[in-house]
């Protein structure tokens, strides 16, 4: 299996321009999660899915950002407006629940700059 | 609310040292991840732990699980160059989601 395919790999946008990123997860996995990784505030979970339903959204920052999951192998993080606090590292992760494991296994990350 | 705190936050030692990197958790919890980060990479799973007790080895890192101490212990022997990383303990609180919480991560420099 190739992992968790995301891209693009590096995003440099200006602010109040729309970004979108994307996700491939492993085939076979049926829970997908955004996480969030910068120097001040660590790796935070944005939200999840499960069987392409978002299960908890409570880690979203605000209106501005929305995910979808339209189906199995495809997911995608939106951010409209951007702005330059927007600026972080974006990871897909997917996972599954087989033999009660919560292993998760993560993307090469987004790399967004909002100048 | 689960509260997962790693210590040292940093770490700089010698190549061929030993050192242990500590992961404390605040709610009961019997399954706990370990990964590594290298600079500018991704996470990579280094360790799954899933009962009191359990013990996982590769390399020159042990990985161990008190469950009733609520701590996970991330032992390095005879540390080299290589190992250098940022390593996340993580946890699953067993509270009927699928959530990890993660620790802040312990930054690992080891020096010739």
């Amino acid at each position: 299996d190739a992992g968790v395919i995301q891209s693009p790999r590096h995003e440099v946008t200006e602010m109040g321009q729309e970004v979108t990123l994307r996700c491939k997860p492993i085939s076979g996995h049926d829970y997908l999660f955004w996480y969030r990784q910068t120097m001040m505030r660590g790796l935070e979970l944005l939200i999840y899915f499960n069987n392409n339903v978002p299960i908890d959204d409570s880690g979203m920052p605000e209106d501005r950002f929305s995910a979808k999951m339209p189906n199995a192998s495809f997911s995608t993080l939106k951010i409209q407006p951007s702005e330059p606090r927007d600026s972080a590292v974006y990871f897909c992760a997917s996972g599954t629940r087989d033999r009660g494991l919560n292993e998760q296994f993560f993307g090469p990350g987004t790399r967004l700059t909002v100048l | 609310e689960l509260k997962v705190e790693q210590n040292p936050l940093f770490l700089s030692m010698q190549e061929g040292k030993n050192y242990t990197i500590y992961c404390n958790y605040s709610t009961t919890s019997d399954r706990l991840y370990w990964y590594r980060q290298d600079p500018g990479k991704s996470l990579e799973s280094l360790f799954v732990l899933l009962s009191n007790g359990a013990v996982k080895q590769e390399g020159r890192l042990m990985a161990s699980l008190d469950t009733k101490a609520r701590l996970s212990t991330l032992h390095i022997t005879a540390a080299v160059h290589d190992l250098s990383a940022t390593y996340f303990c993580a946890v699953d609180a067993n509270f009927g989601n699928e959530k990890l919480t993660f620790g802040t991560g312990t930054r690992l420099t080891i020096i010739p």
